[in-house]
């Protein structure tokens, strides 16, 4: 199975705050991973497909990069309603495999 | 816009069964792939099992292999899970999804997921 490992766990962070969150691969996964944002009580959101591209009514302030085995995520200004778990998910085969999560809290 | 609407779940015992739905709408369901994902308390998202857009063919996570079974009713745009010989560590939320592709014909669309708010599953004597 491909592993899959974010990093950091967590982080707290202020409004209008860039944030970077990252994903590592346990082997080269070309460009297909995905990006979700998991709050409490709802669906989770896809963001980012494809290593890099936005999904559709997602804000622009989302954007994600990598190939291979390393991959970001930046969210460039943060917003209140962006306080919230993100996790990657590899789509390259069976079984789907996700990060552990990064839980972004409010400083 | 895509409708997920999961049901079925609550608290069961230890060895027991439980199924799980999920009512599909807003979209044609008969020419998509669908997933159950669950999400254990404090922990990441797990994916269990895909089911192909016309039932054809089915995968499964090792750690319910033999005890889950995913299905459909394309008829009715639902989807199912069928879960036996229940475990603690079977305790989670768990997600019914739509793939972006039918699975059977991938254009680099598939295994990206939308997804239902999830029904929690508790598995305890």
């Amino acid at each position: 199975d491909i592993q899959m490992t974010q990093s950091p766990s967590s982080l707290s962070a202020s409004v209008g705050d860039r944030v970077t969150i990252t994903c590592r691969a346990s082997q080269s996964i070309s460009n297909y991973l995905n990006w979700y944002q998991v709050k409490p009580g709802k669906a989770p959101k896809l963001l980012i497909y494809a290593a890099s591209s936005l999904q559709s009514g997602v804000p622009s302030r989302f954007s994600g990069s990598g190939s291979g085995t390393d991959f970001t995520l930046t969210i460039s200004s943060l917003q209140s309603e962006d306080f919230a778990t993100y996790s990657c998910q590899q789509s390259y085969r069976i079984p789907l495999t996700f990060g552990g999560g990064t839980k972004v809290e409010i400083k | 816009q895509v409708q997920l609407v999961e049901s079925g779940g609550g608290v069961v015992q230890p060895g027991r069964s439980l199924r799980l739905s999920c009512a599909a709408s807003g979209f044609p369901f008969s020419s998509y792939g669908m997933h159950w994902v669950r999400q254990a308390p404090g922990k990441g998202l797990e994916w269990v099992a895909v089911i192909w857009y016309d039932g054809s063919n089915t995968n499964y996570a090792d750690s319910v292999k033999g005890r889950f079974t995913i299905s459909r009713d394309n008829s009715k745009n639902m989807l199912f899970l069928q879960m036996n010989s229940l475990r603690a560590e079977d305790t989670a939320v768990y997600y019914c999804a739509r793939d972006h592709g039918n699975l059977a014909y991938c254009g680099g669309e598939c295994y990206r997921m939308d997804w239902g708010q999830g029904t929690l599953v508790t598995v305890s004597s």
